[in-house]
């Protein structure tokens, strides 16, 4: 069974400051893939990033990195210099099966930023 | 840019009373999902399509929940009767055919906010 644990209900930051949200992931399988996925109060989900089990290279994208690490079943995303508008609802999700791409995701983490 | 529609957005309703959801998947996209995201939660898979054809829907109610996608092109999820505990949103996504090659990524639609009185 596929499981990805959030165990960050909410984290406020003061504006400018970096912010790490942590995510633990299970999983039997060998090919997976792993998301972010960010939802602001207007509800819809936004991605963020995709990265697939053999590929543990860290990913920057502006003011966004993540870190996979699968020796710890981690993929944990940081906000460099955060901002208002980072404020969301942040979501880990797994895929486990290769061609079945249903998603699981963990409870997610509540970001408020403040100004 | 092609985007997945759903109506409504927000849905008031008493229980006892059906309500039904509908979705508009991105032209060309064979599977369809449908997830329920309960407040405090995150999204979870209810059923799942392969053009007209239920792929998954373990997790689905029955007794009270029944999808369709006739056509293979858009959907309807529907709940009769509605129970408190179904207040939740309801969110569509679709994405290319299964073994298709390469990851298939899934374009979520905006969602529909059902509360129950």
């Amino acid at each position: 069974a596929q499981k990805v644990t959030q165990a960050q209900t909410e984290i406020s930051v003061v504006e400018k400051e970096d912010v790490t949200l942590d995510c633990v992931y299970e999983t039997r399988d060998t090919t997976y893939y792993l998301f972010w996925y960010k939802q602001p109060p207007s509800g819809e989900l936004v991605f963020l990033i995709r990265r697939n089990s053999f590929d543990e290279q860290n990913e920057i994208s502006g003011r966004y990195s993540w870190n996979f690490q699968k020796s710890t079943s981690s993929f944990n995303f940081t906000i460099t210099a955060s901002q208002v508008v980072d404020s969301a609802v942040y979501f880990c999700a797994l895929s486990e099966d290769f061609g079945n791409e249903k998603l699981t995701f963990g409870t997610g983490t509540r970001l408020t930023i403040i100004p | 840019e092609a985007e997945v529609a759903q109506s409504p957005r927000y849905k008031i309703t008493e229980k006892s009373q059906a309500v039904a959801f509908w979705c508009d998947p991105i032209s060309g996209h064979a599977t369809l999902y449908w997830y329920r995201q309960i407040l405090g939660q995150g999204p979870e898979l209810l059923v799942q399509f392969q053009d007209e054809s239920v792929v998954d829907d373990s997790q689905l109610p029955k007794d009270r929940f029944s999808a369709e996608r006739l056509k293979g092109v858009d959907s309807t999820l529907k709940i009769q009767p509605a129970e408190l505990g179904d207040s939740a949103m309801y969110l569509c996504a679709s994405s290319l055919a299964r073994g298709s090659g390469g990851y298939n990524e899934q374009f979520f639609g905006p969602g529909t906010r059902l509360t129950v009185l």
